[in-house]
């Protein structure tokens, strides 16, 4: 069984577009995450819930918006995409964020901007 | 302003010997290190951590080195394996900071028979 899983695994769309990725836990984890790894591989957080409150939002543009419909989904929309959103998103969730545990990753959203 | 650092960006070790992979960082306030391993077209998978308050973490054939004077942690692999072979990210974070974890950009690891 799958602990994290994101859907879709691929997404190519054109500019301008409006697309949400999803995230769902079977990991009982209070906190889910959203990553972002750009061309140059590194790996930057995005936003941050705990018990579908945010608690995590790094200056992301908020063209980007988190929805947590419940501790278990958190799901990324986004609108007007632009070229530069083309990325990895990776989700992931682990217990209370103040806990010394590690956080637990989806396989990513490889997201293509035509 | 990167706060860890990976410098370099691959290692190529042969099967049976010692891997070790290197990062370090700038952030006296990090109190919790990880390490991942990443296969291509797969997330991050958690490998071994370790907290500030120790110098080492071992798990079979992994162990994780902090020197915190130095602010330079360590993943040792011995003995190295083909099937070790990926992307390895260390990640640190600290404890008031919503569990944000903060990467390096990644070794990759090549293992030859």
């Amino acid at each position: 069984d799958t602990a994290v899983s994101q859907t879709p695994k691929y997404l190519v769309t054109q500019m301008g577009n409006d697309k949400s990725i999803k995230c769902e836990q079977n990991l009982g984890h209070d906190t889910m995450y959203w990553y972002k790894q750009d061309s140059k591989k590194f790996l930057k957080i995005m936003f941050s819930y705990n018990n579908k409150e945010l608690i995590i939002n790094e200056t992301v543009p908020n063209r980007f918006s988190p929805k947590s419909p419940d501790k278990a989904h958190l799901n990324l929309h986004i609108n007007s995409l632009e070229l530069g959103d083309s990325a990895v998103y990776f989700c992931a969730s682990s217990q209370a964020p103040g806990q010394p545990q590690p956080q637990h990753f989806g396989d990513g959203t490889r997201l293509s901007i035509l | 302003d990167q706060q860890v650092k990976q410098n370099s960006p691959s290692l190529s070790v042969q099967e049976g010997r010692i891997s070790i992979l290197n990062c370090d960082y700038t952030n006296s306030m990090f109190d919790y290190f990880l390490w991942y391993k990443k296969y291509p077209a797969e997330g991050p998978t958690f490998l071994i951590s370790i907290s500030s308050i120790k110098d080492k973490n071992e798990d079979g054939r992994f162990t994780v080195f902090l020197n915190k004077s130095a602010k330079h942690l360590s993943l040792h692999i011995v003995p190295s394996q083909p099937g070790d072979s990926a992307v390895y990210f260390c990640a640190a974070r600290t404890y008031n900071q919503g569990g944000k974890l903060i990467f390096g950009q990644g070794t990759e690891l090549s293992v030859k028979p």
